[in-house]
């Protein structure tokens, strides 16, 4: 099974400031025939399910604001949130669907410093 | 609008079974494929199988095999999840999610807790 690990496992952001938050795999998702990533980013607040983000590693979900963009390819990947607001405190997953089982990461919680 | 609605809490004895559905509305029913995963408290996400709602073929992460059983209605655009022999280590909220051909989430349901307890 593909290993997902992301960093740091907790972050604290200034309203206003920028978020970076990481994720790595242990071994690519690039699928060269494509080109394509096969990573996905979800959001999840507390008693909620989660909520996707991004996939291919930098396509943003219809309706999602443009401060969260996504980046990287290979087995390193970034989730940025440009700007942060008071309502993107949550727990963030990395999910790769290149192979099955897919596997997640084990989040990063976000918080407001 | 597409809708997952997943039946409500279970509680449940240490070596019973329990299932739990999830009825899909808001799009076509054997276009997409229907996913189970879970959280256990505190914990992250883990990925249980796969089903096609058109005829009903499925794949079981490993860990699962023998104990889970993934089946569809498409007269009722419902998805079931039996999950047998549970252990207390199966204490968890129970998600339905949806895919297209490849598998990153667009909609989930909206959790059913399942407690595993004596």
């Amino acid at each position: 099974d593909i290993v997902m690990t992301q960093s740091p496992d907790s972050l604290a952001v200034s309203l206003g400031e920028r978020a970076t938050l990481n994720c790595k795999s242990s071994q690519s998702v690039f699928y060269s025939s494509n080109n394509k990533n096969y990573l996905a980013w979800y959001q999840q607040k507390p008693g909620q399910p989660p909520k996707l983000l991004i996939y291919w590693a930098s396509t943003r979900e219809s309706g999602v604001p443009d401060r969260f963009s996504g980046s990287g390819s290979g087995t390193d990947f970034t989730l940025t949130i440009s700007s942060l607001q008071a309502e993107d405190v949550a727990v963030y997953y990395c999910q790769q669907y290149y192979n099955t089982p897919s596997t997640f990461g084990q989040g990063t919680k976000l918080e407001i410093k | 609008q597409v809708q997952l609605v997943q039946s409500g809490a279970e509680v449940k004895k240490p070596g019973a079974s329990v299932m739990v559905s999830c009825k899909a509305s808001g799009y076509t029913f054997t276009r997409y494929y229907m996913h189970w995963l879970r959280q256990a408290p505190g914990q992250g996400l883990e990925w249980m199988g796969i089903i096609n709602p058109s005829g009903g073929s499925t794949t079981y992460t490993q860990i699962f095999q023998g104990r889970v059983t993934m089946t569809t209605d498409t007269s009722t655009s419902t998805i079931y999840m039996d999950l047998s022999s549970l252990r207390s280590e199966d204490t968890a909220v129970y998600y339905c999610a949806r895919s297209a051909n490849s598998y990153y989430f667009d909609y989930w349901g909206q959790g059913t807790l399942v407690t595993v307890s004596s």
